[in-house]
């Protein structure tokens, strides 16, 4: 089973909202990743969490809030969004071997923030 | 510089073509190499992983070159379903956490 859950599947939003994403995965990997994606780019990753701590965060504004409950679960907790902030946002999750690891992604959350 | 190109195409080939698509890194550090495919408003899928010594599945051959620092994708007998954007991703992480993506190469199949 490869396979990572998102929910929601559409969320819109005001700039005032706090709302918040959530992933799941049940493959036993210990990365969880956050990514977002804009019309004809490829992902811009956002946040890694290894074994449940924050290992990398790319200069994301603070109005982006991560959080990693368990090794299944990511959260992405969103506050006082600008509308450019729209996008595919994009959970993966791959193990912590040390080689060779594959990603895998879920179906994404696409949030248009009004 | 960018870290990992790509050519975005669009490359338009017709059923039962073959095709191929480079790709390369700069960071000749660099430990694991991958394709995925990406359908419009999808998420991207693994395609297949790239070994050192080359692999194949079906249809897909994929090469590496680390002296070149490149990665190719062949794609033979095209059919319409392979319609995607083709992306390369390079992991410069030993322990799986950089995953760095290249822009992605566009490809129609066409009746």
């Amino acid at each position: 089973d490869t396979e990572v859950t998102q929910t929601p599947k559409h969320l819109v939003m005001g700039m005032t909202n706090k709302k918040s994403l959530k992933c799941e995965q049940h493959m036993g990997h210990r990365a969880m990743y956050w990514y977002k994606q804009k019309a004809k780019k490829p992902p811009e990753l956002m946040f890694v969490y290894s074994y449940e701590k924050l290992s990398i965060n790319e200069s994301v504004p603070s109005r982006f809030s991560p959080e990693c409950p368990n090794s299944s679960l990511l959260n992405l907790h969103l506050h006082a969004l600008q509308p450019e902030d729209s996008a595919l946002y994009l959970c993966a999750s791959s193990q912590v071997s040390g080689y060779g690891d594959e990603q895998y992604f879920g179906p994404g959350t696409r949030l248009t923030v009004t | 510089r960018k870290e990992v190109e790509q050519d975005p195409g669009p490359f338009n080939v017709p059923e039962g073509a073959t095709v191929a698509f480079n790709c390369t890194y700069s960071n000749s550090a660099s430990q694991s190499f991958f394709w995925y495919r990406q359908d419009c408003r999808k998420e991207p899928k693994l395609l297949m992983s790239v070994y050192s010594s080359g692999n194949e599945d079906g249809r897909f051959t994929a090469q590496l070159n680390r002296a070149s620092q490149y990665i190719s994708l062949l794609i033979r007998d095209s059919k319409l379903s392979d319609s995607a954007t083709y992306l390369c991703v390079v992991n410069d992480n030993n322990y799986g956490q950089n995953f760095v993506f290249g822009p992605g190469t566009r490809l129609s199949v066409l009746p």
